[in-house]
């Protein structure tokens, strides 16, 4: 079974200062990996994701991931952290199963990112 | 930007009622899910449903839980008979022929 882990279920930064949320993965095979925001009172917005493309991923907003398979892992980066970046974070797999998945996600516990001026 | 819409946005029921949440998908997508999401805690897959029929389903969707696609543009979930812990945050997503789910903003259940 596939299962995600957020380390850091609070991250705090000062505005202009680098963002990294991290997220590593437990699967036989390597996943498709996403990456959601929640903002407060909203739903998901996906930011990005990886489908064994390139392992460097740029989404919105700025932020951008990279996948390293090695260290199974897909972290979330941005280099400066705007006050509009507060929000919880999603890191999310679903199998990489070719025409045969129905793309369950399997979600982080999520990373909650406070950005003080 | 096409979206997903999920009503009502907040739902209280009595323990025991029945409930239905619904939700209109992205119109060209064929892939339907339900999460939720109780305070504090992950986001959990209840089930995906495809071509008609449910697809995947998790241990959290027994016997209570049903989904329908009565039209062609609404997907709805009913819980038959509500418990204490079916309070939580529920969502619904879709996909279309890529791998990326699109969700709505949620229908917060509170079971009294």
């Amino acid at each position: 079974a596939q299962s995600v882990t957020q380390l850091g279920s609070h991250v705090s930064v000062s505005e202009g200062a680098l963002v990294l949320l991290r997220c590593n993965y437990s699967s036989s095979v390597p996943p498709y990996l996403f990456w959601y925001v929640q903002y407060p009172n909203q739903g998901l917005q996906l930011l990005l994701k990886y489908t064994s493309a390139a392992t460097l991923v740029k989404g919105i907003n700025g932020f951008e991931a990279e996948f390293k398979k090695s260290e199974t892992s897909f972290h979330l980066t941005k280099p400066s952290a705007h006050m509009s970046d507060a929000a919880e974070y999603f890191c999310a797999v679903t199998p990489n199963a070719g025409g045969t998945s129905y793309g369950k996600l399997t979600f982080g516990q999520g990373t909650i990112l406070t950005v003080h001026p | 930007e096409p979206e997903v819409t999920q009503t009502p946005s907040h739902q209280v029921t009595q323990m025991g009622q029945e409930v239905i949440l619904r939700c209109v998908p992205i119109s060209n997508h064929l892939y339907f899910y339900w999460y939720r999401q109780i305070l504090g805690q992950k986001v959990e897959f209840l089930v995906s449903f495809y071509n008609n029929e449910i697809s995947e389903k998790s241990e959290i969707f027994d016997d209570q839980f049903s989904v329908e696609r009565p039209d062609g543009s609404n997907f709805t979930l009913k819980i038959r008979s509500t418990k204490l812990e079916d309070s939580a945050m529920y969502f619904c997503a879709s996909k279309g022929q890529g791998y990326e789910q699109y969700f709505g903003p949620g229908t917060r259940l509170t079971v009294t």
